[in-house]
């Protein structure tokens, strides 16, 4: 009974590849994200989708391109990885928008080490 | 621009006593939400409690409550009866609308509870 869940758990590949990073959330909640946490343990936020459309899209290489299939899932494709997007990545999920908008969340994380 | 910032990067706390993390905010948007997570050491992100900006009272959850003071734009988690279990990365986040949500994290504080 998984709130929100990701695929894989650990993740280590060489620099040069493409990886992707799966999420699901069985919360029906209408809005998800992509958040990267840090070696200091910075989180910041990357991508934001509502109801499959991509709401918030910010400063982030595009390199990285997520997909929504459905309201329940938001996936994470990475190509050409570096060493600098060796990360945490964290999935989460909240119902409605703004200042109206749930608690979010998480995904227990996937953990990038790109050698 | 929205901010948020937690200036103790490491507290120490009595178990059994209680315990003030502080958050100050900056936004300009008069709709917004304040966040507290916690993130334990088994790396997952845990929501605790919630403050919205036009709430008269402060909000509480079992043992934790925010202190929240508008004009000074300040929401201090308070954990009261410090647990060993608490011992954990604890982070700020608000939440502002524009219409869309979007999602800004403090640097987080390592609290430590000492038996």
């Amino acid at each position: 009974d998984t709130a929100v869940s990701q695929t894989p758990k650990y993740l280590v590949t060489q620099m040069g590849n493409d990886k992707s990073i799966k999420c699901e959330q069985n919360l029906g909640h209408d809005t998800m994200y992509w958040y990267k946490q840090d070696s200091k343990k910075f989180l910041k936020i990357m991508f934001s989708y509502n109801n499959k459309e991509l709401i918030i899209n910010e400063t982030v290489p595009n390199r990285f391109s997520p997909k929504s299939p459905d309201k329940a899932h938001l996936n994470l494709h990475i190509n050409s990885l570096e060493l600098g997007d060796s990360a945490v990545y964290f999935c989460a999920s909240s119902q409605g928008l703004g200042q109206q908008a749930s608690e979010q969340y998480f995904g227990p994380g996937t953990r990038l080490t790109v050698t | 621009a929205q901010k948020i910032t937690q200036t103790q990067p490491g507290m120490f706390v009595q178990e059994k006593e209680a315990v003030t993390l502080d958050c100050t905010y900056d936004t300009s948007d008069p709709s917004y939400g304040l966040f507290w997570y916690k993130q334990p050491s088994s790396g997952e992100m845990i929501f605790l409690i919630y403050q919205g900006s036009y709430d008269q009272q402060n909000a509480t959850e079992g043992r934790y409550s925010l202190n929240f003071q508008k004009a000074r734009k300040s929401a201090n988690l308070v954990i009261s009866a410090s647990q060993l279990g608490d011992s954990a990365m604890y982070f700020c986040a608000m939440s502002y609308s524009g219409g869309y949500q979007k999602v800004t994290f403090g640097t987080g504080t390592k609290l430590q509870v000492i038996p």
